[in-house]
């Protein structure tokens, strides 16, 4: 059962140019949400999390939008560059559990 | 580097075996979380131990078990294996019981193949 519907599933864009994610849910009890950003042969890193008592959270170039009536998220990647080339999975969390519920990932890649 | 460290880095073995994987959490870290990435599904979360008790169950087959010994490390253990546990197995850590609004900080990660 995917709690988390992550789109798209690859993503191209032009250097400089802004990248967008995109996360859905459905369980109203869910309370934080977190991106990870993954190298190729490495672990997740956290990247940006968001609480839904803010429509916005910002940092750097990366910025999380979230709509709590139509239980949306999503990254932005303003100037993305090449080295932002990675996957990049939403995340979910209810009520401080110990639980997190991941998106499927989106592949971004970024092109000179 | 997350300060977590896995070992193996890579594991190959057949159907039917068993095997054991380590984690070593950043210093500090109680708690230890284990997730399985695989192309079709994605994260999933396994099992959560902290400071020696198991705390949370995920999606964890029958045949996989875990601890988290005295001095922190944590093993996982896949036995009876099939084809469709081959998948990269992540270790994460985080400072407090509750992880999920926690920075979880991932090591390498496993990749297991079963031939």
């Amino acid at each position: 059962q995917q709690q988390v519907k992550q789109s798209p599933q690859s993503l191209i864009v032009q250097k400089g140019g802004i990248s967008i994610i995109n996360c859905a849910y459905e369980n109203t009890a869910f309370d934080y949400f977190p991106w990870y950003q993954q190298f190729p042969g490495k672990g997740p890193a956290l990247l940006i999390a968001i609480r839904p008592d803010v429509s916005e959270k910002k940092e750097g170039r990366f910025t999380i939008s979230f709509n709590k009536s139509a239980k949306q998220f999503s990254l932005h990647i303003m100037d993305s560059q090449p080295g932002d080339s990675a996957t990049y999975f939403c995340a979910a969390n209810a009520g401080g559990g110990n639980k997190l519920t991941f998106g499927t990932g989106t592949q971004l890649k970024v092109e000179l | 580097d997350s300060g977590v460290t896995q070992t193996p880095k890579h594991l190959i073995t057949a159907t039917g075996q068993r095997v054991t994987l380590r984690c070593s959490p950043r210093s500090g870290d109680l708690s230890v979380y284990w997730y399985q990435q695989s192309l079709d599904q994605g994260l999933q979360f396994l099992i959560q131990y902290y400071n020696g008790e198991e705390r949370a169950k995920g999606n964890i087959l029958e045949r996989f078990s875990a601890q988290q010994f005295p001095d922190l490390h944590s093993e996982l253990n896949l036995s009876s294996l099939e084809l469709g546990d081959s998948a990269l197995y992540f270790c994460a850590s985080s400072a407090t019981l509750a992880g999920g609004q926690d920075t979880q900080y991932f090591g390498p990660g496993t990749r297991l193949t079963v031939l």
